[in-house]
């Protein structure tokens, strides 16, 4: 089983849409959770950190469920300029590193 | 302003001769990363520093080494590249602070081709 496992799509939605990535993660020991948006043949970009309260910004918003090891990311009003490959990253605390691991990504295309 | 650096974008190198990428940092980040990026697949960590420890990625192949002299740049060396070696290579810096640990912030990458 992977650590970090997403949906890789494609979700095809249209303008306007709400659209919503869940992620799961089997380490318990994870510290810190990340959304990243990554466009085509560019680096990801940080999108959002994922608190235990959850938080909101805009059109976004994030959950944490620490008990069921699951991270969540909710888009409204779903945009052409959304369109992108979007990254859970969690950081699982190892030999006292922080190692970043990554999800293989959700593709998401916003169409008119 | 930019601040994770990588240097060149492209990169176009033959089969077997010896490549390095470098990247710099303005951000005074004490940790930076290196990872791995083929089509359509989620970036692959190689090897971070952690200030001046080097951690190894188990499956990280012995063609590929690390240099960081100081806080502010590392490189990665490709000591004989092979065709499945073309990929992105991207560079990423964080922060830890007090049993906590923070988002990365990464490069544009450097875009790889082994002909």
């Amino acid at each position: 089983r992977k650590e970090v496992e997403q949906d890789p799509g494609p979700f095809n939605v249209p303008e306007g849409a709400t659209v919503a990535f869940n992620c799961t993660y089997s380490n318990s020991a994870s510290q810190s959770f990340f959304w990243y948006r990554q466009d085509c043949r560019k680096e990801p970009k940080l999108l959002m950190s994922v608190y235990s309260s959850g938080n909101e910004d805009g059109r976004f918003t994030a959950q944490l469920n620490r008990a069921s090891q699951y991270i969540s990311l909710l888009i409204r009003d779903s945009k052409l300029s959304d369109s992108a490959t979007y990254l859970c990253v969690v950081n699982i605390v190892t030999g006292g590193s922080y190692i970043p691991t990554f999800g293989r990504g959700t593709s998401l295309i916003v169409h008119p | 302003d930019a601040m994770v650096i990588q240097n060149p974008r492209y990169q176009v190198t033959q089969f077997g001769k010896p490549v390095t990428l470098s990247c710099s940092q303005t951000l005074n980040h004490n940790v930076m990363y290196w990872y791995q990026q083929k089509s359509s697949q989620a970036p692959k960590l190689l090897f971070h520093y952690y200030d001046k420890d080097f951690n190894n990625e188990a499956d990280t192949p012995d063609n590929f080494q690390s240099r960081r002299p100081n806080t502010s740049f590392c490189f990665l060396d490709i000591r004989s590249p092979g065709l499945g070696d073309a990929a992105m290579y991207l560079c990423a810096t964080s922060r830890t602070s007090a049993g906590s640990s923070y988002e990365q912030y990464f490069g544009p990458g450097t875009r790889l081709t082994v002909t």
